[in-house]
């Protein structure tokens, strides 16, 4: 199995802090990577795939960047809404995995 | 605008089988564009897939859950559904259901979930 670190674990930030999260793979997985957002008592929302790509509707404070091993998801400027968990996840082969988590806090 | 929403028990007794249906609205699950994915989340742990299914019947699922995992799909309702055998208080946790286009057909991610169901496996 593809093993995904994150770091940090906690990241306590403030409105308008730019932040950066990483992501680390076990092995190369090219760009085969997704990252989400979850917020309490929610369900994971997609915020990027294909490691740099924004979905529709997603705003262009994300950003994500890598490939091969090693990932990172960058929020520009911290909005009140972003607080949250976030996790990275492999799609270059089964089983996927899942990142354990980086959140998010004021 | 396609949804997916699980239902089943929230309580299933040890050693018994639970057995969870994601229902899709807005979309058809037949479709060669996508396939359907199950993932838990234990309560304050992160994310674990458990499978995925295809209009096939094509099934991927999780070593670690594969012995007692089972997913299957019924185009009539709509909708596909996962079983797992011989649980324990290991395997409570809320089970989300997505989907997960396939190439060129959209994010090759999970880009749309149900909210989730808890299931608590306690006597």
């Amino acid at each position: 199995d593809i093993q995904l670190t994150q770091s940090p674990s906690f990241l306590s930030a403030s409105v308008g802090d730019r932040v950066a999260i990483t992501c680390r793979a076990s092995q190369d997985i090219n760009t085969y990577l997704a990252w989400y957002q979850q917020k309490p008592g929610k369900a994971p929302t997609l915020l990027i795939y294909a490691a740099s790509t924004l979905p529709s509707g997603v705003p262009s404070r994300f950003s994500g960047s890598g490939s091969g091993t090693e990932f990172t998801l960058t929020v520009s400027s911290l909005q009140p809404e972003d607080f949250a968990t976030y996790y990275c996840q492999q799609l270059n082969s089964y089983p996927f995995t899942f990142g354990p988590g980086t959140k998010l806090e004021i | 605008q396609l949804q997916l929403q699980e239902t089943g028990p929230g309580l299933v007794q040890p050693s018994e089988t639970l057995s969870l249906t994601c229902n899709v609205s807005g979309g058809s699950i037949s479709s060669s564009r996508f396939y359907w994915a199950w993932i838990r989340q234990s309560p304050g742990k992160g994310l674990e897939w458990i499978g995925t299914t295809y209009y096939t019947g094509s099934t991927y699922y999780n070593p670690s859950l594969k012995s007692r995992v089972s997913m299957s799909a019924d185009m009539s309702k709509n909708q596909f559904s996962l079983e797992v055998r011989s649980v324990t208080a290991a395997d409570t946790a809320v089970y989300y259901c997505a989907r997960h286009p396939g190439p060129k057909e959209g994010p090759d991610a999970f880009d749309i979930w149900g909210q989730g169901t808890m299931v608590i496996v306690s006597s």
